[in-house]
């Protein structure tokens, strides 16, 4: 299986400033098709989550763009440029490179 | 708009049976592959189950292999979960999920097993 690490557990962000959450898998999330199969998640507190980010960088419908997603292989970033009160939550990356499908333990998000 | 609502949760003793459904619209269902995730309490993500387009190809985590069936009828564009033998650590808001292309995720259904 497919492990995924995530950094740090919890972030604390004054409004405004940038932040920035680490993903890394134990192999590479390249698949033969050229596209790398790593996505990330917000789940703000009592919803379900929702798609940020996938295949690394492609933002998901109606996600603005202060939220980034770079990396490759098996070191991927997710970056607020400006963190607002509404990015409160707990953000997961997953992959869906192959069975079974695997999250990182989330990184919780705060403002302080 | 393409929307998925998990139903069919509910307070059950263990080793009962239940059988999640998911209801899917806006989007052409029998050409996706679809998920299940669930969500313990307080904790992560998990993947549990998924199936393919026209239902021949099945795979599960170990966690519940053998215990849980997924299936599919696209006549009624619905993802269903078999859960047999359930135990108090399935307790957990289930999901469907499709994420290849990408779409929102329903509110989830809650599973509670509890003697």
């Amino acid at each position: 299986d497919i492990v995924m690490i995530q950094t740090p557990l919890s972030l604390s962000v004054t409004p405004g400033q940038p932040a920035s959450i680490s993903c890394k898998s134990s192999q590479s999330l390249l698949q033969s098709d050229g596209k790398t199969y790593l996505h990330w998640f917000l789940q703000k507190p009592g919803q379900p989550p929702q798609f940020l980010i996938y295949t690394v960088s492609n933002r998901f419908s109606g996600v603005p763009d202060r939220f980034s997603g770079s990396g490759s292989g098996t070191d991927f970033t997710l970056k607020i440029s400006r963190v607002e009160a509404e990015d409160v939550g707990v953000y997961y990356c997953m992959h869906t490179l192959q069975v079974p499908l695997t999250f990182g333990g989330g990184t919780k998000v705060e403002i302080k | 708009e393409v929307q998925l609502v998990e139903s069919g949760g509910g307070l059950l003793q263990p080793g009962g049976s239940l059988r999640l459904s998911c209801a899917a619209s806006g989007f052409t269902f029998s050409s996706n592959w679809m998920h299940w995730v669930r969500q313990a309490p307080g904790k992560g993500l998990v993947w549990v189950s998924r199936i393919n387009g026209d239902g021949s190809d099945t795979t599960y985590a170990d966690s519940v292999k053998g215990r849980f069936t997924i299936s599919r009828d696209n006549a009624k564009n619905t993802l269903y979960l078999q859960m047999n033998s359930l135990r108090v650590e399935d307790t957990a808001i289930y999901y469907c999920v499709r994420f290849s292309p990408p779409v929102g995720w329903g509110q989830g259904t809650l599973v509670t097993v509890s003697s």
